[in-house]
């Protein structure tokens, strides 16, 4: 299973909006509604950000948002704050048994 | 607060072999389906395996039968017996939890260090 493809890297002002793309295939993203983001700062474990394309766990703010359409997913980060500065990663399900990941994207915060 | 707490790492030489443990402190770890993730230095996260509430686990493609996932649901615990080894399998390797078969990783473990080298 390949890696999902998503930017080496974004940035953004403070205050700005930036939209990191995630594409896959009908296989894993395209097929399933079940994409998931994540947040990494460095030395840090992953946190969960957006799950099943656009659902918001509890706790994370609503300036993050997702969406899909077709084969990409999209993640939104509104507002920008010095601390949404990190290594972002798309998740999606490649069937019951099968789970893949982006390749990251380092967003930065000018 | 329930937590996923990872041990086990350590140095191995290339065709050796090394278990990994996490332990879930939380009260519903038998309703959760336990996954294995790992990331090399300076790279991406890379989905291992999987394991069912049953205990049916499932794995990445490119490991090849080398690795088994198994869980103790009385003990609140996952493992991962990893053998022969290689040098590209060196990474920190996290445990992760997710609410069924498609779930997200909702909670994840802070991680162990395997370093496969001679």
């Amino acid at each position: 299973q390949s890696a999902l493809t998503q930017p080496p890297s974004v940035s953004g002002s403070p205050g700005q909006s930036v939209t990191i793309s995630c594409t896959g295939t009908s296989s894993d993203v395209g097929g399933y509604n079940y994409v998931s983001w994540f947040q990494q700062h460095p030395g840090k474990a992953p946190k969960l950000m957006i799950y099943e394309v656009s659902k918001r766990p509890s706790g994370v703010p609503d300036r993050f948002s997702g969406s899909k359409s077709g084969n990409t997913a999209s993640l939104t980060v509104s507002g920008l704050q010095a601390e949404d500065e990190a290594v972002y990663y798309c998740s999606s399900s490649a069937g019951s048994n099968n789970r893949v990941f982006g390749g990251g994207t380092k967003l930065t915060v000018l | 607060e329930v937590q996923l707490v990872e041990s086990g790492g350590g140095l191995v030489q290339p065709g050796g072999s090394l278990r990994l443990s996490c332990a879930d402190s939380g009260l519903f770890f038998s309703s959760y389906e336990m996954h294995w993730v790992r990331q090399a230095t300076g790279k991406g996260l890379e989905w291992v395996s999987g394991i069912g509430t049953a205990g049916d686990a499932y794995y990445a493609g490119y490991l090849k039968g080398r690795f088994t996932t198994s869980r103790e649901n009385a003990k609140n615990s996952l493992y991962l017996q990893m053998n022969s080894l290689r040098v590209g399998d060196t990474a920190v390797y996290y445990c992760a939890r997710a609410p069924g078969r498609y779930g997200a990783f909702d909670m994840w473990g802070q991680g162990t260090m395997v370093t496969v080298s001679s």
